[in-house]
């Protein structure tokens, strides 16, 4: 199966600061998205976004599918952006694969 | 509109015992899938739909079972529970392949513990 790797692993930011989250995988992908999961436990999709620059709000995505990689923005940060970001990749039509996460916890 | 639900939210199971979770999608999504997330971790596939009457093992089956006999519900079944199967398991539907951005929609997840 395709592997997806998601780096840093856990990140603590100050409020206002910008981060950069990565999600590498390991084979060709027909697509990729962008989740955050709250401290409660629910998925939001962020970002659909198989190749190419998404931006919303604050939150932008890049992805380049020919080197593999997708980077997620996160810019001003706050307190209610701390969860799990998840990448999760289309493999196979229609089987998404999901990294391990980043943890963020943005303190005020 | 209701999106994906399902039941029941939080669930305690001793070991041997069998259920069932019950998801439900109101969008007409041919695609339905079950993962299960333990602790720290991404989640992982256990089964999935392509449509009413067809399924297929995702990367961790074993110990569960699936079936698809109308495009809204997609049960998983979990014979002879055992602690390792203590995860919490969401649900998910995304549209036929192809469509509008293929956007994949979870449920809020069930809490299944085995003792």
């Amino acid at each position: 199966g395709i592997q997806v790797e998601q780096s840093p692993p856990d990140l603590i930011l100050q409020e206002g600061a910008n981060s950069t989250l990565r999600c590498n995988f390991s084979d060709s992908v027909n697509n990729l998205q962008w989740f955050h999961q709250n401290p409660w436990g629910q998925l939001i999709n962020l970002f659909y976004i198989p190749s190419g620059t998404k931006q919303n709000g604050r939150l932008s995505a890049t992805t380049v599918a020919t080197e593999r990689y997708s980077l997620l923005y996160i810019s001003s940060s706050q307190t209610t952006d701390s969860g799990v970001y998840f990448c999760a990749v289309e493999y196979n039509f229609n089987k998404f694969y999901f990294g391990s996460g980043t943890k963020l916890n943005v303190k005020p | 509109n209701a999106g994906v639900t399902q039941t029941p939210k939080f669930r305690i199971l001793k070991i041997g015992q069998s259920m069932t979770l019950q998801c439900a999608q109101d969008m007409n999504h041919n695609y339905m899938y079950w993962y299960r997330q333990d602790p720290g971790m991404g989640l992982k596939l256990i089964y999935y739909s392509v449509g009413a009457g067809i399924t297929d093992k995702g990367e961790v089956p074993n110990g569960y079972n699936v079936s698809r006999s109308t495009t809204e519900d997609f049960p998983l079944r979990l014979e002879l529970a055992a602690p390792s199967q203590t995860s919490v398991y969401f649900c998910a539907s995304s549209p036929f392949w192809g469509g509008s951005g293929n956007t994949i929609y979870f449920g809020e997840g069930s809490w299944l513990t085995v003792v």
